[in-house]
């Protein structure tokens, strides 16, 4: 079975500063799909950004962009220019491309931002 | 509005006691799932209906039941609950056209068992 680990249970970064958020899964499949979703106080999850595995370019949404390493099975989040709005607990999910669309998910990072 | 509606938002209720989460979608998607966050556990799928006929257990069904009564709506139902079911519920959609199958997620239900 798919697992996703996300070994940084709590980070946090000055305001305006860069912050990086790590994310390993475990999979034998070839195609699949990550994301990185974002869960601030409301609760509400929004996805932020995602990443096919077939591509090779890094993705990127604006502030967020994503260092995709399908080797070493290592998706990791980058934040620049952190804002107050940014705080929010993170969860890096993977997809397999095949079969049930399920999305599997990592235990959470939550990241504070320090004004 | 919501595109993904989940009622109630909060509940408290006690051991024993059988409750209904409702879940309600108008993003035309034909995928519904139920998951549940815990603390440092993540989301952990329960359920997933990938239509109204097909209804399919997730990774802790145990305890656990679901409802796909129309296209539009899923339902979780916890027929006896008990203390460690506290927990935050999500329900979300996915669109089976959309080849990269994204979630999309109601507000979350906050549910509580004393």
């Amino acid at each position: 079975a798919q697992t996703v680990t996300q070994s940084q249970p709590e980070m946090s970064v000055q305001e305006a500063e860069t912050v990086t958020l790590s994310c390993t899964y475990d999979t034998s499949e070839s195609d699949y799909y990550l994301f990185w979703y974002k869960q601030p106080p409301s609760r509400q999850m929004i996805l932020v950004i995602r990443q096919e595995a077939y591509k090779q370019q890094n993705a990127t949404e604006n502030r967020f962009s994503v260092n995709f390493q399908k080797a070493a099975k290592s998706f990791s989040l980058k934040i620049s220019d952190s804002q107050l709005g940014d705080a929010a607990m993170y969860f890096c999910a993977y997809r397999r491309d095949q079969g049930a669309q399920k999305l599997v998910f990592g235990q959470g990072t939550r990241l504070t931002i320090n004004p | 509005d919501a595109d993904v509606t989940q009622t109630p938002r909060n509940r408290i209720t006690k051991t024993g006691k059988r409750i209904m989460l409702e879940c309600s979608q108008t993003k035309g998607h034909d995928r519904m799932y139920w998951y549940r966050q815990d603390p440092g556990l993540g989301l952990r799928l329960i359920y997933y209906s990938f239509d109204v006929k097909d209804i399919n257990k997730g990774e802790i069904s145990d305890g656990y039941s679901v409802s796909r009564q129309a296209q539009a709506k899923f339902s979780l139902s916890l027929e006896s609950a008990i203390p460690n079911q506290t927990a935050l519920y999500f329900c979300a959609t996915s669109d089976t056209r959309r080849v990269s199958g994204e979630l999309f997620f109601g507000e979350g239900s906050r549910l509580t068992v004393l």
